[in-house]
């Protein structure tokens, strides 16, 4: 499967535990972003990262959620101490050069939050 | 910010009918994508529109660009079941040419 890979497909997570989301972009892509989807609302922007850089965080917010993208490995979507309102669906995608035109989504994950 | 409505926010069509989809901003974009979201998969990018005015084809889908760059359509001919799922119409935006502003979307639900 050379599409954009993402693990878990399904999370739950206790009020206070931290969240693991894993993006593995496709082939010959070295460029990563993570949006959220929450329940009537569109996919909104969180971050952009290429290999060991954060690029734009700013759709991120600022306490509790991190990203990074090692030069080895997945990207990794952190979320620490996790409350009621981070249950969403968070979706990677990649692209091979830094534009909008080209990103493509991997299946998401679905984080609930109990 | 740069905001894209899409509309209707529903619709529910027998096999064999037309639709058309709408994307709409206020503000003009560089390009607009179009994808396809069915319940628990990521968006699938089916276009991608750049030129004013552009149309594409892609099958029974139509896929035209404003000639203000500032909305978009999207037209089924003889739609199937198969076509069900949420329709997302996508541009740059926050002054970027990365960061993907997004509709709310059209739920298409094709009866047989």
């Amino acid at each position: 499967n050379a599409g954009v890979m993402q693990n878990p497909r399904h999370l739950v997570r206790r009020r206070g535990q931290e969240a693991r989301l894993r993006c593995s972009p496709m082939k010959g892509h070295s460029h990563v972003y993570w949006y959220r989807q929450l329940p009537e609302e569109g996919l909104k922007f969180m971050v952009y990262l290429q290999k060991e850089n954060i690029i734009d965080e700013s759709g991120m917010p600022k306490e509790r959620f991190s990203a990074e993208f090692p030069k080895e490995g997945p990207s990794i979507l952190r979320i620490q101490q996790v409350v009621r309102g981070d249950s969403a669906a968070y979706f990677c995608a990649s692209s091979k050069g830094r534009s909008s035109g080209e990103q493509y989504f991997g299946p998401g994950t679905r984080l609930t939050v109990t | 910010t740069q905001l894209l409505e899409q509309s209707p926010q529903f619709l529910s069509i027998q096999e064999g009918e037309n639709l058309t989809v709408y994307c709409n901003s206020s503000s003009v974009f560089s390009s607009l994508q179009w994808y396809r979201q069915e319940p628990g998969e990521g968006p699938v990018l089916l276009v991608t529109v750049v030129t004013g005015g552009e149309v594409k084809k892609l099958k029974r889908l139509t896929f035209q660009f404003g000639d203000a760059r500032k909305d978009s359509s999207l037209h089924i001919t003889a739609a199937q079941p198969g076509d069900t799922g949420l329709y997302l119409c996508a541009g740059p935006g926050g002054g970027s040419n990365y960061k993907l502003t997004f509709g709310k979307g059209t739920l298409l639900t094709v009866n047989p």
